[in-house]
């Protein structure tokens, strides 16, 4: 079966531009994550979606950013107002849930403000 | 969450085991002990994970130490493909929060 894609797979866009990165998780997961790996940094979790609802946004940098997700399926992180520090690659993942559960990574999508 | 510590990086000859170390002296009895890899330019993905005994898959190998405040990850052959950095991370299943805690950690070099 197909695994977690995402798209664009690259974007370059000017400072103040707002921008739209869509993931489409696994058929039949639940859970969906957002998390960000800026260059030569770490990985930080964004946002966790269980259904359509959000229970922890406790990652989401500023108010520019916001996600949303229909249809307990795809989901659509939103940044407006791009600045050159959100320069990154966004990592979208999904699993069935729970906390033994292993999560499955997309393969990003890099995003660039000029 | 509890913390891991993992070495920066390490370095094993190809087809040679490889025993990567984690050190969680601070895990609580419920937390469970993931491992995921990141290889170049591309997202994690799962290795293996365990609770309190020693675990095998087609991956790799996971020991726990008999106090829980370390365990190994072992890669039996090591491949050329092994190459990426590994991280070890707890994870609480009673804690609510479904995310994924990265640190920095182990960047794998294979030797040909």
């Amino acid at each position: 079966g197909a695994g977690v894609s995402q798209s664009p797979s690259n974007k370059v866009t000017e400072k103040g531009k707002d921008v739209e990165l869509r993931c489409d998780p696994i058929s039949g997961h639940t859970a969906l994550y957002w998390y960000r790996q800026s260059l030569g940094q770490g990985l930080e979790f964004l946002i966790y979606f269980q259904g359509n609802s959000a229970p922890d946004k406790s990652g989401l940098p500023s108010d520019r950013f916001s996600a949303e997700r229909t249809g307990g399926s795809v989901s659509t992180l939103t940044i407006q107002r791009t600045q050159q520090e959100d320069s990154a690659v966004y990592l979208c993942a999904s699993s069935f849930g729970g906390q033994e559960r292993e999560q499955f990574f997309g393969p990003g999508t890099r995003l660039t403000v000029l | 969450d509890a913390k891991t510590t993992q070495p920066n990086s390490m370095e094993s000859n190809e087809e040679e085991p490889v025993h990567l170390p984690c050190n969680h002296s601070t895990i609580s009895g419920t937390d469970y002990i993931h491992w995921y890899r990141q290889l170049p330019s591309q997202g994690p993905e799962y290795v293996i994970h365990g609770l309190t005994s020693n675990v095998n898959n087609r991956m790799a190998s996971l020991a726990i130490a008999e106090d829980r405040k370390s365990s190994t990850l072992i890669l039996h052959r090591a491949t050329l493909r092994d190459a990426a950095v590994y991280y070890c991370i707890l994870r609480d299943p009673n804690f609510g929060n479904e995310k994924l805690t990265f640190g920095t950690g182990t960047r794998l070099t294979i030797i040909p």
